[in-house]
């Protein structure tokens, strides 16, 4: 079973400020399959990133997805009040089929 | 809009069982795989089970298999699991997602319920 890593754990930034969120798999994966998701308290998660680098409908452009191989990135150029929350990334594969990180929290400074 | 929304969770004794539900509307429900997937408290998140668009395939994690049985009614837009011999690690809340693939090449769960509160 591939295992995703995320890091760090917590992310204490200011309003206006660059997050930087690392997720590095076991092994080498597709990047068609990695996905990032948001979860803010009592409310659904919302996908952010599909394929890596793809941003789903809605999302602003200051949210972006890179990476390949093990190694990926979702970064937030400027935050907003809103972005502090926990993000997940997810990796579709045979079994299980969803597998996903720990998360990381971004959280105000 | 597409809108999903679980129901039945609740508080049970271990060993006892809960059917939870999750209705959706906003898309056409026949034509998706689907997905429970739980958080247990101030943990991340643990796919459970999904089913197929016809409900012939069904898959389930190691942790809930032969205990937990997922199903679904699609004349009622509706995605069930049904949850026995319950254990206190099954506290969780439990979310239905709907698995869509965009562009036939990337995979997610692209819509989400808010969650129903399980608590063993």
């Amino acid at each position: 079973e591939i295992v995703l890593t995320q890091s760090p754990g917590t992310l204490s930034l200011s309003p206006g400020e660059r997050a930087t969120l690392s997720c590095r798999a076991s092994q080498s994966v597709a990047s068609s399959y990695l996905a990032w998701y948001q979860q803010k308290p009592g409310r659904a998660l919302r996908l952010l990133i599909y394929g890596a680098s793809n941003r789903a409908a809605g999302i602003p452009d200051r949210f972006s997805g890179s990476g390949s191989g093990a190694d990926f990135t979702l970064t937030i150029t400027r935050l907003e009040p809103e972005d502090f929350a926990v993000y997940y990334c997810q990796l579709y594969n045979r079994s299980p089929p969803w597998t996903f990180g720990l998360g990381t929290k971004v959280e105000i400074k | 809009e597409v809108q999903l929304v679980e129901s039945g969770g609740g508080l049970v004794q271990p060993g006892g069982s809960l059917r939870l539900s999750c209705a959706t509307s906003g898309f056409t429900f026949s034509e998706n795989y689907m997905t429970w997937v739980r958080q247990a408290p101030g943990k991340g998140l643990e796919w459970v089970a999904n089913i197929e668009a016809d409900g012939s395939q069904k898959g389930y994690a190691d942790s809930v298999k032969g205990r937990f049985t997922i199903s679904r009614d699609n004349a009622k837009n509706s995605l069930y699991l049904q949850m026995n011999s319950l254990r206190a690690e099954d506290t969780a809340v439990y979310y239905c997602a709907r698995d869509w693939w965009y562009s036939e090449r990337y995979p997610t769960l692209d819509a989400w319920g808010q969650g129903t509160v399980v608590t063993v």
